[in-house]
């Protein structure tokens, strides 16, 4: 059981190139998060999904695109890349619990760089 | 609006040391608290949730209503401890299965 499986690891792009950053997952879950990871701001969420089909901003969607085709792919997309998005990417699938809450399961980050 | 809080973005202690990471919240009804661990170039995992009430690797945190906390206490502290801590808040408001993460702390356990 693989659990949230991201590539690449490490990525180093240009300012202006567009590429797409992978996540799935193999736990059946509905819902999937990004976040972003940066020194001193902990954990920002990008977009998020409830389902295939649907997906939703969170709280720094700009210059990210996503899509969920199926329920085990989420894709993150970015179409020009700056270097403000350099940063620690985290894939997240999301499992609801009974109380209402959810909790987490992470990838293992993907870190990249935009020069 | 909900907001988690970690004061601390560093602490460090020394091996054999009690440990507190201090988490503060706001949210409007009843909150489901957990913490999350990232030790040195891994992802980011589970390490306890709040209503299970469970002890992880030594460490125990207790939901405090009336101060709007959820600290995460270690008696005797070891070096294997060092990461960075994330303090979580999802509950039924949360939209979607979203949850809201504070800034995160970095504890060092010195020998």
């Amino acid at each position: 059981n693989a659990g949230v499986t991201q590539t690449p690891k490490f990525q180093v792009l240009k300012t202006g190139q567009s590429m797409t950053l992978q996540c799935a997952q193999d736990m059946n879950h509905e819902y999937m998060s990004w976040y972003r990871q940066d020194p001193g701001m902990g954990l920002r969420l990008i977009h998020y999904s409830v389902g295939a089909g649907i997906t939703d901003q969170g709280e720094v969607p700009n210059g990210y695109n996503v899509s969920r085709s199926t329920t085990e792919d989420f894709p993150l997309r970015l179409l020009s890349a700056a270097p403000s998005q350099t940063s620690v990417y985290f894939c997240a699938s999301i499992t609801l619990l009974g109380t209402g809450g959810s909790e987490a399961f992470f990838g293992q980050g993907t870190r990249l760089t935009v020069v | 609006a909900q907001r988690v809080t970690q004061p601390e973005k560093l602490l460090s202690v020394f091996k054999g040391a009690p440990v507190e990471l201090k988490c503060n919240y706001s949210y409007s009804g009843s909150p489901e608290l957990f913490w999350y661990v990232q030790y040195s170039r891994q992802r980011l995992q589970l390490l306890l949730r709040h209503i299970s009430r469970e002890s992880i690797k030594g460490f125990t945190a207790d939901l405090n209503k009336g101060e709007t906390s959820f600290h995460l206490k270690k008696p005797f502290a070891q070096e294997e401890d060092s990461a960075m801590y994330y303090c979580a808040l999802s509950g039924p408001d949360t939209n979607a299965g979203k949850s809201t993460f504070g800034d995160g702390t970095t504890l060092t356990v010195k020998p």
